[in-house]
């Protein structure tokens, strides 16, 4: 069965400190992976989405995941968080021939000024 | 803001009871899926309507059954509460276009308590 493995559950930062939020898949087939975030009170959002091509994806608010295919992962950084980014992210990945997403568990991360 | 609407934001239960949550989809979608998240947990996939059509079910027991409308609009209903129901139910609506993927967009979500 397809499964997506999130590796850090709570990561609690400082202003500009640098960002990685593991994501692991267990699929061998072709995939399209997410990520996916929720502030505080507000719906899930799509940060940034891999189907193909540059491995190196950029997304919204400075955020970017680089797709390592032999790793079967799918990792999230961003160079300097800010106290904004005080969120719950999720990875996610779709395969097969509709729209369901397997999701991780979701990594809750806080950013203190 | 996604257009994606949900209702109710709230709601509580006692065990045994049925619930019905609804999805309004986003203007132009014709596809929704609806995911639980539990406390701590990520969203896993329930199912998904297209045409009106289940389209997809996750491993989740038949007392989970849903609708989907000739407007698109959509409902969950779910069965026999148990204890372990007890979750915020999320939907997703797209646009279904031949076999590649189409991005879902979420709603807020109806966070369900059973008690």
């Amino acid at each position: 069965a397809q499964s997506v493995s999130q590796h850090n559950h709570h990561v609690i930062l400082s202003e500009a400190a640098s960002l990685e939020l593991g994501c692991n898949y267990s699929y061998g087939g072709t995939v399209n992976l997410f990520w996916y975030v929720q502030y505080p009170g507000q719906h899930l959002q799509l940060l940034l989405k891999y189907f193909s091509g540059d491995p190196l994806v950029k997304g919204i608010k400075g955020f970017e995941a680089e797709f390592i295919k032999s790793k079967f992962s799918f990792n999230l950084r961003k160079p300097s968080v800010q106290w904004s980014d005080t969120a719950e992210y999720f990875c996610a990945v779709n395969s097969g021939g509709y729209n369901k997403l397997i999701f991780g568990a979701g990594t809750r991360l806080a950013v203190h000024p | 803001e996604t257009g994606v609407t949900q209702s109710p934001t709230h709601l509580i239960k006692t065990r045994g009871q049925q619930v019905t949550l609804r999805c309004s989809s986003q203007s132009g979608h014709n596809t929704v899926s609806w995911y639980q998240q539990a406390l701590g947990q990520g969203p896993q996939f329930i199912f998904q309507y297209y045409r009106e059509e289940e389209n997809g079910r996750g491993n989740f027991p038949p007392r989970f059954s849903g609708l989907q409308f000739p407007n698109y609009s959509s409902e969950l209903n779910v069965n026999a509460l148990e204890l372990d129901d007890s979750a915020l139910y999320l939907c997703a609506s797209s646009m279904t276009s031949g076999r590649s993927y189409n991005e879902q967009f979420f709603g807020p979500g109806t966070r369900l308590t059973v008690l």
